[in-house]
């Protein structure tokens, strides 16, 4: 039973609409990631939040944006989309200080940009 | 820099023991995690070790030397639902997760 949800799982879209991917977890988790990847390759972080109005870059740049107002909600956007943004979109979440807790994924997003 | 190695792809035949290597070198450690995600689907936790030795759960068991920056899943007993994608991921400096490219398990019958 999924406590990470992401909407839309799948979107077809064209070239330069403004797109954004759902992210919410109801599991008060403070630490939420959102990673991109391509089929058969690994994952790439490319967001993080340690909790309300906190938000980093990860290792991957993007052209993404990404914003925390509250805890259990972690959208992204995409102000423009390209064709180069077309891939999987995880999004997850994790204890904030606990080594030992892994974390929890949602079941993604694809996205094809037209 | 950040690198965690493992084998792209491997094929064992059901109710055979496999054997997954993983190694890494990471900017600090605060763990290592074994997940197993199946094509189109999202990442699933297997296992955890933060201490060196043998962690079993089942059929699946990790091991961890951090001292030679090294880590495997043994995978006993091989069902055909086995075959998947592994990941082995370090929790570094900072908490974030530095994932491997994954092995592709495929189990034959």
């Amino acid at each position: 039973e999924a406590d990470i949800y992401q909407t839309p799982r799948y979107l077809v879209i064209g070239t330069g609409k403004k797109i954004t991917l759902e992210c919410s977890q109801t599991m008060g988790h403070d630490k939420m990631y959102w990673y991109q990847q391509d089929p058969g390759m690994e994952l790439h972080l490319i967001h993080y939040s340690y909790g309300v109005n906190s938000t980093e870059k990860g290792d991957l740049s993007s052209e993404s944006t990404v914003s925390r107002i509250r805890t259990e909600h972690f959208p992204l956007t995409l102000e423009s989309a390209r064709p180069s943004h077309t891939s999987q979109y995880l999004c997850a979440s994790s204890e904030l200080g606990s080594s030992n807790q892994p974390q929890h994924f949602g079941d993604g997003t694809r996205l094809s940009i037209l | 820099g950040q690198n965690i190695d493992q084998p792209t792809e491997m094929t064992a035949t059901e109710g055979a023991i496999v054997q997954i290597n993983c190694t890494y070198q990471t900017s600090g450690f605060n763990g290592l995690f074994w997940y197993q995600q199946h094509a189109g689907e999202a990442p699933t936790f297997l296992s955890y070790n933060v201490l060196d030795g043998l962690e079993e759960k089942g059929r699946f068991s990790s091991f961890l030397s951090r001292s030679k920056g090294y880590s495997y899943l043994l995978l006993k007993e091989l069902q055909m639902k086995d075959s998947a994608s592994y990941l082995c991921a370090v929790r570094g400096d900072g908490q974030n997760f530095v994932f491997g490219p994954g092995t592709r398990l495929s189990v034959l019958p």
